[in-house]
């Protein structure tokens, strides 16, 4: 079966520090990966999404940014952190079944970032 | 307007209770639909896939409305456990991948 992990669950960062999220999939090949938001009391918010190796689209400008440099690994990053930043980031993952807007997302147990 | 919008809530009820919650999305060119189910600093789960024919498991039944682009779910002899927020989903087919999420709708059933 597959299985989705993220690390670290939790974090406090200053701002102005750098950011690292890892997420990796398991139990099958070429998923499609994201990362999502949810700010406090807030709905979803799609950041990026990966079809493939070193394929990757944002979709919302900011200070962050993503890297796939394995097929099953997804990882999040920025280099100075801001307070806004703060939420509980998601990796997810889906089938790349060839027609992505019929799949269902499954995701991580995700990460709290507070900055302060 | 919000592409998928759903009621916040909180919805109240008592266990055993019969609760609907309702979503509207905008875009016509939205093809599949879920309801998620996430609970207290949690991540999203699947709960159910919504069919144009409606679908039901157990005490959860879900429909969809093309024409009106409306979504339900209905839980019936609601359980303290069914307390947390439900995420209406859209998937969209655009040429390109989109998924949307809505807001949520929290539930909260009291003894």
């Amino acid at each position: 079966s597959q299985t989705i992990h993220q690390w670290p669950a939790t974090l406090v960062q200053p701002v102005g520090s750098p950011l690292s999220l890892e997420c990796t999939v398991e139990g099958t090949s070429n998923p499609n990966l994201y990362w999502y938001r949810q700010a406090a009391g807030r709905g979803l918010q799609l950041l990026f999404y990966s079809v493939g190796i070193g394929q990757i689209s944002s979709e919302v400008p900011q200070n962050l940014s993503a890297s796939r440099p394995q097929d099953r690994q997804f990882i999040l990053s920025s280099k100075k952190l801001l307070l806004s930043d703060s939420g509980f980031y998601l990796c997810a993952w889906a089938p790349n079944q060839g027609d992505p807007s019929g799949n269902t997302i499954y995701f991580g147990e995700g990460s709290w970032l507070t900055v302060v | 307007r919000k592409e998928v919008e759903q009621d916040p809530g909180p919805f109240n009820v008592p266990e055993g209770a019969t609760v609907a919650f309702n979503c509207t999305y905008s875009n016509s060119a939205s093809q599949s639909f879920f309801w998620y189910r996430q609970d207290c600093r949690k991540e999203p789960k699947l709960l159910m896939s919504v069919y144009s024919s409606g679908n039901e498991d157990g005490r959860f039944t879900a429909q969809l409305n093309r024409a009106s682009q409306y979504i339900s779910l209905l839980i019936r002899d609601s359980k303290l456990s069914d307390s947390a927020t439900y995420l209406c989903v859209v998937n969209l087919n655009t040429g390109g991948f989109k998924t949307i999420f809505g807001a949520g709708t929290r539930l909260f059933v009291k003894a």
